[in-house]
């Protein structure tokens, strides 16, 4: 079976500062993974996905993440943090086989951005 | 591009009623996920309709049930409410054909169970 961990339910960090939040993955076959994110009172956007290509990924608002297979690890960081970014963001995992869209979410990570 | 539709955004019950769900995919798309949403237990995985067909389903009671249309439009249905069940109730589409694992999220049916 297929399951994410995020490290931090809460991370809080000053405008313009770095932003790192932790996923670590667990699969038996190479998965693709995601990073959505959740605006109060909204649905689930997608930041970025890893398919299996290049293991640097960049997504949408200066986010990017980094695949590293040996540390089961797919963690999403921003250089500089913007107000608009406090949101709660979810790591995801899916099989790359078969049809079905079937996602596993992490429990979430509140981000929380201060001036 | 319309986004995924639902309806209703909130609704309140109570505890034995049912309730029913709609969800309006992004044109094109042929499949539909649902997932609920709870602080406790986060974000789980309920069932996936491809062409009217359920193609995939979580580990959710009975009561929890699903259909979609020839229109790809799906229906999400709860019987028999309980407290548990009150939770953000999230659609997803996709075009459905080949697993891309990327979805397409509305914003949600927020129902509270009294």
């Amino acid at each position: 079976a297929q399951s994410v961990t995020q490290l931090g339910s809460h991370v809080s960090v000053s405008e313009g500062a770095l932003v790192l939040l932790r996923c670590n993955y667990s699969s038996s076959v190479p998965p693709y993974l995601f990073w959505y994110v959740q605006y109060p009172n909204q649905g689930l956007q997608l930041l970025l996905k890893y398919t299996s290509a290049a293991t640097l990924v960049k997504g949408i608002n200066g986010f990017e993440a980094e695949f590293k297979k040996s540390e089961t690890s797919f963690h999403l960081t921003k250089p500089s943090a913007h107000m608009s970014d406090a949101a709660e963001y979810f790591c995801a995992v899916s099989p790359n086989t078969g049809t079905a869209s079937k996602l596993t979410f992490g429990t979430g990570t509140r981000l929380q951005v201060t001036l | 591009k319309a986004g995924v539709t639902q309806t209703p955004r909130y609704l309140i019950k109570t505890r034995g009623q049912q309730v029913t769900l709609s969800c309006s995919p992004i044109s094109g798309h042929r499949s539909v996920s649902w997932y609920q949403q709870t602080p406790g237990q986060g974000l789980q995985f309920l069932f996936e309709y491809f062409s009217e067909t359920q193609r995939n389903k979580g580990n959710f009671p009975g009561r929890f049930s699903g259909r979609q249309f020839s229109n790809s439009r799906s229906e999400m249905n709860v019987s028999t409410l309980e407290l548990g069940d009150s939770a953000l109730y999230l659609c997803a589409s996709s075009p459905g054909a080949v697993n891309t694992g990327e979805l397409f999220f509305g914003e949600g049916s927020r129902l509270t169970v009294l």
